[in-house]
């Protein structure tokens, strides 16, 4: 499978509790991008990674949130004492540092419910 | 800011008619690009097609065909002949500087095909 794969597909958890997510992006995609997308809206973009190096941040990415891609290879996303309002589908994109071509590629994403 | 802008919450369509989804874009660089995605139920977000700001060409990816009017900043998505599997939402999205940064999306158009 050379697709981006995010794992869990879905997560349950009860409020103020931790979660991680994780993302495997296509192996010779250098960049990787977290972005989240709450109901009937598009995707916001969270930050993004140059190999290992997280080269930007949005302001949505509160102190709670954290992302790491410590090899330059998958990434992981973790929230911190999880709230209601960080409900949302949590989708993993990667892509090559060419400058424009044919776009990211996403993966499946992971939906999160706090409870 | 930049801002994308799709009006269309839904759209109904018959099946092997054209539909044209649209979207209109809002930013003061000279250099951008812009792509559309679709999203089936699944979640995972597909790239369709991408049109750069100094294209002189519409483009075009088999049923897909990007309606560039740069001076009206929309770009429009065709799709030609719909079929049963297009039903999803679809994206419009933007990005800054034409290369690809991080992307910043609609808030999308749902589409049903009708057999």
């Amino acid at each position: 499978d050379t697709g981006v794969s995010q794992n869990p597909r879905h997560k349950i958890t009860k409020r103020g509790q931790n979660v991680t997510f994780r993302c495997d992006p296509i192996s010779e995609h250098n960049r990787l991008y977290w972005y989240r997308q709450t109901l009937g809206q598009g995707p916001e973009f969270l930050t993004y990674f140059q190999n290992e190096a997280q080269l930007e941040k949005s302001r949505l990415l509160s102190d709670r949130f954290s992302a790491e891609r410590p090899k330059g290879s998958f990434s992981t996303l973790e929230i911190q004492r999880t709230e209601q309002g960080d409900s949302a589908m949590y989708l993993c994109a990667s892509s090559l540092d060419l400058g424009v071509n044919y776009g990211y590629t996403f993966g499946s994403g992971t939906r999160l419910t706090v409870v | 800011a930049q801002k994308i802008t799709q009006t269309q919450p839904g759209m109904f369509v018959q099946e092997k008619e054209a539909v044209t989804l649209d979207c209109t874009y809002d930013t003061s660089d000279q250099s951008y690009g812009l792509f559309w995605y679709k999203q089936p139920s699944s979640g995972e977000m597909i790239f369709l097609i991408y049109q750069g700001s100094y294209d002189e060409q519409n483009a075009t990816e088999g049923r897909y065909s990007l309606n560039f009017q740069k001076a009206r900043k929309s770009a429009n998505l065709v799709i030609s002949a719909s079929q049963l599997g297009d039903s999803a939402m679809y994206f419009c999205a933007m990005s800054q500087g034409g290369s690809q940064g991080n992307l910043i999306f609609g808030k999308g158009t749902k589409l049903s095909v009708k057999p």
